[in-house]
């Protein structure tokens, strides 16, 4: 079947525009994460949602970092006036459930470039 | 805070050596253990996971891992590395943190790993 989905899957941008990312989970997963991959380190949590439940927002680093999720199924991710440091891969991942032994599916990741 | 930590950042082996990359988390409740990987090009993709029972744990392509609740360490092994292994892998621990119900797992930050033919 098919797997998570993000686009676009590169995105260069100005210092200061706004960006909008975009996850598409596995169909009939009900949790959803974003992670951010920077250089040389590893996946820094960002966000979680599961199914109805309000989300866990206490990765995102600042207030210009927004998620939502229609539906309980596709996911977006906006970074307002975006900064050099923002730059990284943003990848999503989606489980069946929420529970400790979950399995994450893993999308390609969207590589973000701020100029 | 909780922290999970893989010591070699860089590896790189000839083919059929042994591997053992290293995997060590802080906390001292019930966790759940996992390694990723991700060969170039590719999504990252589950290796094995622990989550009760035989601490010693199967993976695919011949990897196992063991949990050694003493030393907080979950150690990745291969009695013989492959070109093909060339990857990043990433240790990762869910701590059973909840908030709202949810589970979030902390990654290490990766090993890279070459091997040469």
């Amino acid at each position: 079947g098919a797997g998570v989905s993000q686009s676009p899957s590169n995105k260069v941008t100005e210092k200061g525009k706004d960006v909008e990312l975009r996850c598409d989970p596995i169909s009939g997963h009900t949790a959803l994460y974003w992670y951010r991959q920077s250089l040389g380190q590893g996946l820094e949590f960002l966000i979680y949602f599961q199914g109805n439940s309000a989300p866990d927002k206490s990765g995102l680093p600042s207030d210009r970092f927004s998620a939502e999720r229609t539906g309980g199924s596709v996911s977006t991710l906006t970074i307002q006036r975006t900064q050099q440091e923002d730059s990284a891969v943003y990848l999503c991942a989606s489980t069946p459930w929420s529970g400790d032994a979950d399995t994450q599916y893993f999308g390609p990741g969207t590589r973000l470039t701020v100029l | 805070a909780q922290s999970v930590s893989q010591h070699n950042h860089h590896v790189i082996l000839s083919e059929a050596a042994s591997l053992e990359l290293g995997c060590n988390y802080s906390y001292g409740g019930t966790v759940n253990l996992f390694w990723y990987v991700q060969y170039p090009g590719q999504h990252l993709q589950l290796l094995l996971k622990y989550f009760s029972g035989d601490p010693l744990v199967k993976g695919i392509k011949g990897f196992e891992a063991e949990f050694i609740k003493s030393k907080f360490s979950f150690n990745l092994r291969k009695p013989s590395v492959q070109w093909s292994d060339t990857a990043e892998y990433f240790c990762a621990v869910n701590m059973g943190h909840a908030s709202g119900g949810s589970y979030i797992p902390t990654f290490g930050r990766g090993t890279s790993l070459i091997v040469h033919p």
